[in-house]
């Protein structure tokens, strides 16, 4: 069983449209959630941190579904610098530091 | 205000020789942890550690497989006799304390080509 699931994608969506990812975890004790950001051949990002009440930081929002062990990310207004690989990130719980990264969402935004 | 460091950037060695990847944390950040991502492939934790201490190395292959934080220097990872397998993207990341608030902040990564 994954620890932490994304759809690969790839996503392909035209500039200015809205998309969404989700993730879900497996880890019912994990606390902490981020999304990452991965360019190619580039190292990982810290996109934004998820927050249990949602969070918006511009064009992007986070959500946090703890009932249902899942997160989401949405991007409004998309640009074709927001192409990338979008990475859901989970701490490990119980007590333990440590991340858990998913294996991304790679999104292709198209002029 | 430098990031996170790592050299050498690209790093190219014959089957059965050993590598070392050396890391820098951003100044202020005592929690540095390793990671190794393999073409098309997620992020696999390795090790966490904080200056002479491993905290934790649930990742790390059981075998030819090291790391360090020294009290003085950079965090190393050492592969001794490297196989075309160890090929990969090594990242380094740090945070101040623990990674649970505040995420990590990564380096640029080694590339390991074993030839």
């Amino acid at each position: 069983r994954k620890e932490v699931e994304q759809d690969p994608g790839p996503f392909n969506v035209p500039e200015g449209a809205t998309v969404a990812f989700n993730c879900t975890y497996s880890n019912s004790a994990s606390q902490s959630f981020f999304w990452y950001r991965q360019d190619c051949r580039k190292e990982p990002k810290l996109l934004m941190s998820v927050y249990s009440s949602g969070n918006e930081d511009g064009r992007f929002t986070a959500q946090l579904n703890r009932a249902s062990q899942y997160i989401s990310l949405l991007i409004r207004d998309s640009k074709l610098s927001d192409s990338a690989t979008y990475l859901c990130v989970v701490n490990n719980g119980g007590g333990a530091d440590g991340l858990t990264f998913g294996k991304g969402t790679h999104l292709i935004i198209q002029p | 205000n430098a990031g996170v460091m790592q050299n050498p950037r690209h790093l190219v060695r014959r089957r059965g020789q050993e590598a070392r990847l050396r890391c820098s944390p951003m100044k202020g950040h005592s929690h540095v942890y390793w990671y190794r991502q393999l073409p098309e492939e997620g992020l696999k934790f390795m090790v966490y550690l904080q200056k002479e201490n491993i905290i934790d190395e649930s990742g790390m292959p059981k075998e030819r497989f090291s790391a360090e934080f020294p009290k003085e220097g950079p965090s190393i990872l050492r592969i001794q006799q490297v196989v075309r397998g160890d090929s990969a993207a090594y990242f380094c990341a740090s945070s101040p304390r623990t990674g649970l608030l505040y995420g990590y902040t990564f380096g640029s990564g080694t590339r390991l080509t074993v030839v």
